[in-house]
């Protein structure tokens, strides 16, 4: 069955540095890839979506990387500000197409 | 204007009751949702509907029964809770067939206390 894995439940930055978090899968290869941030007592709210045959995709000071080889994908928050502060949550299709599955999500802290 | 909106927000009940969770979309989406998260902040797909027809239905117990009276609604009953089923449960839509192809946009959750 699908396996997703984000590498760490926490990551602690200050302020101004590029927060870089990892999303791994195993055991097939998805053909859409999201990401996801939720804050505290609140629903999800997506940020960006990248495609298999998308290297690369950015939306501001957002980067998601997506390397089908490696099975992973890599999103960067440049110049972080504490209101960056939040769970970022990955996202896969599953092998049928009908559905999300969700990575247990990264727990982004940026410190003034 | 609330995109997708849940009631109610809070829900604290006994063991062995029946509850409704309501959900509501006026994004004009086909497909909706719902989605349990655990106490660890697992987020699961339980049910997909798409233009009132299930999906999706992720071995959830049959004590939990969506229904789906227009393709802007989409309730959720569960019949004899248990301590377990304590939760926040997120109903979310997408346009289009679910999938990872499509944006999904979530509610506020409904925040589920089974005593």
């Amino acid at each position: 069955s699908q396996k997703i894995e984000q590498n760490s439940e926490a990551l602690n930055i200050q302020e101004g540095k590029t927060a870089t978090l990892t999303c791994n899968y195993t055991n097939y290869s998805p053909a859409y890839l999201q990401w996801y941030r939720q804050d505290p007592g609140r629903g999800p709210v997506f940020l960006l979506l990248i495609r298999e045959n998308e290297k690369e995709k950015r939306k501001e000071r957002l980067k998601v990387t997506f390397d089908t080889t490696l099975k992973q994908s890599l999103f960067h928050i440049t110049a972080s500000q504490p209101a960056d502060s939040a769970t970022y949550l990955c996202a896969l299709d599953n092998q049928a197409g009908t559905a999300l599955i969700f990575g247990k999500g990264t727990t982004l802290s940026v410190s003034s | 204007d609330t995109a997708v909106s849940q009631t109610p927000k809070y829900l604290v009940t006994q063991m062995g009751n029946d509850k409704s969770i309501k959900c509501e979309q006026n994004l004009g989406h086909d497909t909706m949702y719902w989605y349990k998260q655990d106490s660890k902040k697992f987020l699961k797909i339980m049910f997909s509907y798409n233009n009132k027809e299930l999906i999706i239905n992720e071995t959830v117990p049959n004590r939990f029964s969506p229904k789906s009276p227009d393709k802007a609604h989409l309730n959720l009953h569960i019949n004899s809770l248990e301590l377990g089923d304590s939760a926040v449960y997120f109903c979310a839509s997408s346009n289009g067939l679910a999938g990872g192809q499509e944006t999904q946009y979530f509610g506020p959750g409904t925040r589920l206390l089974v005593l």
